[in-house]
């Protein structure tokens, strides 16, 4: 049964960098059919999907265009974890921030994390 | 807005048969399969059906889902308190190149 966790601080001021990390068990992140993707939600954008990074003989780490000059999703293999980067955040990025593994399916998905955007 | 378009509110009493919706085109529901999720407050949305109409093992066979065109429902039979939650449908973007949510339905059973 695969499970994710998730970790990282549910502070983060304007202008700095939003990173969060998110644990694999029951799964490999170098998996050559799975894909880990990062999803946030909040009250007034509902869900986003943030983007995502899969193996297939070599790395591949796909984002979503709003977010594409911002973001860096990485895989950290010794850990079987990967990760999130969000830069130059805006009180617009507070949300709860998940991840979820993939392709076919978004399933299943970490507990959450609020983050909030402020000073 | 999301991409998908869920009405934001649905309600029924126990026992009663509910249908959600789920409207996209052909860049999203129209050429890719939907699957739907069940959020209750607090946590994380939970897989409720997948590839259209089917059911991950533990999910009641009162939820069943089925996908026509650019639209998707979920059907809920037999209503119960506990089924008061969130429901979202989900589909891959082949021109966003990712995927795309409705903005959800409240269920209420009254």
């Amino acid at each position: 049964q695969v499970q994710l966790q998730q970790s990282g601080p549910g502070l983060v001021k304007p202008s700095q960098t939003l990173s969060l990390t998110c644990a694999i068990s029951g799964d490999s992140v170098s998996s050559n059919s799975a894909a880990w993707n990062w999803i946030r939600q909040s009250p007034s954008r509902g869900l986003e999907w943030l983007g995502r990074t899969y193996y297939r003989s070599k790395w591949y780490s796909v984002y979503a265009a709003f977010v594409k000059s911002r973001i860096i999703i990485n895989p950290d293999t010794s850990k079987n974890q990967f990760s999130l980067q969000l830069k130059s955040v805006t009180p617009e990025d507070t949300a709860v921030y998940y991840c979820a593994r993939g392709p076919a399916v978004l399933d299943p998905w970490g507990q959450g994390i609020l983050v909030t955007v402020s000073s | 807005q999301s991409v998908l378009t869920q009405p934001p509110s649905a309600s029924g009493t126990p026992g009663q048969r509910v249908t959600l919706s789920c409207s996209g085109s052909s860049s999203n529901i129209g050429r890719d399969n939907v699957n739907w999720y069940q959020q209750l407050p607090g946590t994380a949305p939970k897989l409720l059906i997948y590839t259209n109409n089917q059911r991950p093992s533990g999910v009641p066979d009162r939820f069943s889902g089925s996908k026509s065109g650019t639209s998707a429902s979920l059907a809920i039979s037999g209503l119960q308190s506990e089924d008061e939650a969130d429901y979202y449908c989900a589909a891959w973007d082949g021109t966003l190149n990712g995927w795309v949510f409705g903005g959800g339905t409240k269920l209420t059973v009254l």
